[in-house]
């Protein structure tokens, strides 16, 4: 089934550092969603956008709505241990407000913070 | 406030048979969407369910078929089980308006 590209795949960075991933489709979507997800876990939503060019924050991430709307970018910043986890960006055709309907999922990026 | 509740957490099945996940939205919520991750993978929209009615459908065969009840669980039944069909079944519930989507942890199936 179609996909995101979503990059980098996955992440090595020590405590303290910034990261930064993003996502890429060859459609329009009018919302992009930023999950994440742990080991046995259901994925937990970080942060949604609704309006192409928003950008919205939730403590120390920070994710973008591209201007085209066939792209999405997430940045962590001051990574600590606990951010450890699989980032996927979703993007769903309707817009917010409405029912999502169908997400389309990222493959991932796996982030791994070493102490 | 429970959220999404999903059962039974992991189960085996053998190549053939039939399996069914069962899902309760969290409180309030009417809509209902199952997903499929594969490991490694980003979860897969299988359906959506409002009113009891499949409202929207992903690129998954007949053998993946579902149900809503009135009072908005859901239940997801696969047949003829194949090797491939072994993954994370995911539920995930909502309530249009300003509608967040909420995940449950899940239901592991293992195809033997």
């Amino acid at each position: 089934g179609q996909q995101l590209n979503q990059s980098p795949q996955s992440m090595f960075i020590q405590e303290g550092e910034d990261v930064s991933m993003n996502c890429t489709s060859s459609s329009i979507f009018n919302t992009w969603l930023w999950y994440k997800q742990d080991p046995g876990e259901g994925p937990v939503l970080l942060i949604a956008l609704y309006k192409a060019g928003e950008l919205t924050s939730n403590g120390r991430l920070t994710a973008q709505f591209g201007i085209t709307r066939k792209d999405s970018f997430l940045n962590i910043s001051a990574s600590i241990p606990s951010d450890v986890g699989i980032y996927f960006c979703a993007g769903s055709p309707n817009a917010g407000g409405t029912s999502y309907g169908k997400l389309t999922f990222g493959q991932g990026t796996i982030l791994t913070v070493h102490p | 406030d429970a959220g999404v509740t999903q059962s039974p957490t992991h189960l085996i099945k053998t190549r053939g048979q039939q399996v069914t996940l069962r899902c309760s939205p969290k409180s309030g919520h009417d809509t209902v969407s199952w997903y499929q991750q594969a490991l490694g993978q980003g979860p897969q929209f299988i359906f959506q369910y409002y009113e009891e009615e499949e409202r929207q459908r992903g690129n998954f065969p007949d053998r993946f078929s579902g149900h809503q009840y009135p009072n908005y669980s859901s239940e997801l039944n696969v047949n003829a089980l194949l090797l491939g069909d072994s993954a994370l079944y995911l539920c995930a519930s909502s309530f249009p308006p300003g509608n967040t989507i909420y995940f449950g942890e899940g239901s592991w199936l293992t195809v033997v």
